[in-house]
């Protein structure tokens, strides 16, 4: 079973709409970051949430931190194709020597 | 960001033979390197956390004398998958621990076919 459940699973919107995507689980995270991957690449560090309630902005992407720090939210405002990619949330949990817990990813696709 | 390489980022082999693959945090030493394997349309999946010095802690369900780990310095962790068979054909990517709590840098990933 995923400890941090991702939705949704696939995504496809036109070039210049908005889109969420969310992170849920039941435990708690020290700290929350974001990724997103291309085929046959490694994923790439967009963001890290620390503090319950943090919104964090970069340009066209806002990402928040849920108070609890149980969940997480990625919205891209007027999406790009180039924005299309997997979108990897993870959560470290405290004494955990820095391990991740995935969730299962969210594809999206940016049509132009 | 910190910026992490793997070698060789394709590899074919024939079934039954041993393959290596470095993992090398650039710019930055990483005491804690972690190794992931990834299949198609999948999320990441954690087979073993590798410090420097000591041995590394493997995934429950990954088998440590087929997936050998080996973190001999500050920014050198290998992965050697011991006779490769095809259904240890994936996409196999390493990360290092940043110095924010829960920060992972990825490698660009290394695409293993065993025919």
């Amino acid at each position: 079973t995923q400890l941090l459940e991702q939705s949704p699973q696939f995504l496809s919107i036109q070039e210049g709409e908005n889109l969420t995507v969310y992170c849920n689980s039941s435990s708690v995270f020290s700290s929350l970051q974001w990724y997103r991957q291309e085929p046959g690449e490694g994923p790439v560090l967009l963001v890290t949430v620390v503090t319950g309630g943090e919104v964090k902005k970069l340009k066209r992407l806002t990402f928040q931190f849920g108070d609890a720090r149980k969940d997480s939210s990625l919205h891209i405002t007027a999406a790009q194709p180039g924005d299309t990619g997997l979108y990897l949330c993870a959560g470290a949990q405290a004494d955990s020597w820095g391990k991740l817990q995935f969730g299962a990813g969210t594809q999206v696709v940016v049509t132009p | 960001g910190a910026v992490v390489s793997q070698h060789p980022s394709r590899v074919i082999c024939k079934s039954g033979t041993s393959v290596k693959i470095e993992c090398r945090s650039l710019d930055f030493q990483a005491t804690t390197m972690f190794w992931y394997r990834q299949f198609p349309k999948q999320s990441l999946m954690l087979m073993a956390t590798s410090n420097e010095g000591s041995k590394a802690t493997y995934e429950q369900g990954v088998e440590k004398d087929k997936f050998l780990i080996n973190h001999a310095s500050l920014t050198l962790s290998t992965l050697t998958v011991t006779s490769a068979h095809p259904e240890d054909s994936s996409f196999y990517i390493c990360s290092a621990r940043g110095l924010v709590p829960g920060t992972q840098y990825f490698g660009p990933g290394t695409r293993l076919l065993v025919l």
